[in-house]
């Protein structure tokens, strides 16, 4: 089975300042995707990103981007020029390439201050 | 707006009560998956459906159930409910690409 694991339960960001937040994985697939879900204040879940784990280069969508260290099983997000519209919940999730299911990690509360 | 609707917003009712949640998925999506978000935790997984079929299940309860219907939208019903079912239930879709789930704005349900 797999794990997701995020290890920063919250974080903090000055406006405009740059932020890391983690997320590590365990599998044995070999083909596999991940994702990074937003949920501001509103619950809706956003997609902000994702990775197809063959790919080597590092998937980016403007002012996001992940580094993706597939042999440390580590996928983290981040956030440049951070806005205070970035505040919200961030998780890291894991679908393999044969399975149905998005395994979702607990999640990092992400606060951006003036 | 997802294109993925979910039907009602908000649900309050009485421990023991039974309730029914709607989804609608995208256009053109086959597979809807249901999750249970509890109070500041992730999102466990429930049960997924596809054309119709049941694809895989997850932690679900044998007080909840699904369905999907020929015009593909899904309902996940709650029975004998407890306090502790209280939790927002996200439905989701996708179609044959593998680009991560489209959300619903998810169902708000408070037992009292």
């Amino acid at each position: 089975a797999q794990t997701v694991t995020q290890s920063q339960p919250e974080m903090s960001v000055q406006e405009a300042e740059t932020v890391t937040l983690s997320c590590t994985y365990d599998t044995s697939e070999s083909n596999y995707y991940l994702f990074w879900y937003k949920q501001p204040p509103s619950r809706q879940m956003i997609l902000v990103i994702r990775q197809e784990a063959y790919k080597q280069q590092n998937a980016t969508e403007n002012r996001f981007s992940v580094n993706f260290q597939k042999a440390a099983k580590s996928f983290s997000l981040k956030i440049s020029d951070s806005q205070l519209g970035d505040t919200a919940m961030y998780f890291c999730a894991f679908l393999a390439g044969t399975a149905s299911k998005l395994t979702f990690g607990t999640g990092t509360r992400l606060q951006v201050t003036l | 707006d997802s294109g993925v609707t979910q039907t009602p917003k908000h649900l309050i009712t009485a421990t023991g009560q039974r309730v029914t949640l709607r989804c609608s998925p995208r256009s053109g999506d086959l597979s809807v998956y249901w999750y249970q978000q509890s109070l500041d935790q992730g999102l466990q997984f429930l049960i997924q459906y596809y054309n119709g079929e049941e694809r895989a299940k997850g932690n679900i309860l044998e007080r909840f159930s699904a369905q999907q219907f020929p015009d593909l939208h899904s309902e996940l019903n709650l029975s004998s409910l407890e306090l502790g079912d209280s939790a927002l239930y996200f439905c989701a879709s996708s179609g044959t690409d593998i680009y991560g789930y489209t959300f619903g704005s998810g169902t708000r349900l408070t037992v009292v």
